[in-house]
C-alpha cells in the first residue's frame, strides 16, 4: 500500500538558516509528489511536485525538493529561512488506483528571529 | 476568478444538530472533494465528485451525505452532528486527476465545533 511519512511534526530554524523539512513515501509504481504549504488560517497551496521529468524540482518561494528513489525520499529545502516561511507543510503522493491523493500528518515549521 | 469558496468560516453545533457546509468553484473544475483536517493526522478524504450528478465516498465517509447538481457547488451535509465531528474541512477542486497534472486548489476552510 502506498503511504507518506513526514519526520517531524514540529521544525524550527532560525531565521537565515536552512529549512530541510523531511518526507519518505512508499510506493510500488513510480510516484507522483506533492508539497503543500498552509499558512495559518488558510487553504493548502501547491509548493511544488514531482512528475519524473527530473529529480530536483523547484517551487514557490525559493522552496526546493529533491526526489531520490533509492531513499524513497522527497525531502523539501530553501537555503534561507525568512520569517514568512512559518506555515505547516504537507507531503502527498498520488494513490495509483484512483489518482487521489494520500496525505502526510504535516509538519509546522516555526521560524525563530 | 474567485477560485474555491467555502460557507461558513465558522460554525458551533449542537451534538444531533444538522447543518451543510457550502463549496462553490468558478474554474469549471470536473472534480471536486471535501476534506477534513485534524491535528497530527493530516487531511482525510470524506466524499468526491468528478463531474455533475457523480459522487462517490472517501476514507471516512461515515456521518456525511454530498451532492453535485452542478458543476460549481458541492455542499456537504452533516446529517446528525456528534462531537467525533469537530473538525476543520477543507473543499477541493481540480480538473480530473491526471498524475502529471495534478493540482488541487483548495478553498479557505470551515471551522467546524460540536458540543
Amino acid at each position: 500500500a502506498q503511504s507518506v511519512t513526514q519526520l517531524g511534526s514540529h521544525v524550527s530554524v532560525s531565521e537565515g538558516a536552512l529549512v530541510l523539512l523531511r518526507c519518505n513515501y512508499s510506493s510500488s509504481v513510480p510516484p507522483y509528489l506533492f508539497w503543500y504549504v498552509q499558512y495559518p488560517n488558510q487553504g493548502l497551496q501547491l509548493l511544488l511536485k514531482y512528475t519524473s521529468a527530473a529529480t530536483l524540482v523547484k517551487g514557490i518561494n525559493g522552496f526546493e525538493a529533491e526526489f531520490k528513489k533509492s531513499e524513497t525520499s522527497f525531502h523539501l529545502t530553501k537555503p534561507s529561512a525568512h520569517m514568512s516561511d512559518a506555515a505547516e507543510y504537507f507531503c502527498a503522493v498520488v494513490r495509483d488506483s484512483n489518482y487521489q491523493l494520500i496525505w502526510g500528518a504535516g509538519t509546522k515549521l516555526i521560524i525563530k528571529p | 476568478n474567485a477560485g474555491v469558496t467555502q460557507t461558513p468560516k465558522f460554525q458551533v453545533l449542537k451534538t444531533g444538530q444538522s447543518m451543510t457546509l457550502q463549496c462553490a468553484q468558478d474554474m469549471n473544475h470536473e472534480y471536486m472533494s471535501w476534506y477534513r483536517q485534524d491535528p497530527g493526522m493530516g487531511l482525510r478524504l470524506i466524499h468526491y465528485s468528478v463531474g455533475a450528478g457523480i459522487t462517490d465516498q472517501g476514507e471516512v465517509p461515515n456521518g456525511y451525505n454530498v451532492s453535485r447538481s452542478t458543476t460549481e457547488d458541492f455542499p456537504l451535509r452533516l446529517l446528525s452532528a456528534a462531537p467525533s465531528q469537530t473538525s476543520v474541512y477543507f473543499c477541493a477542486s481540480s480538473h480530473i486527476p491526471i498524475r502529471d497534472s495534478y493540482e488541487q486548489y483548495f478553498g479557505p476552510g470551515t471551522r467546524l465545533t460540536v458540543t
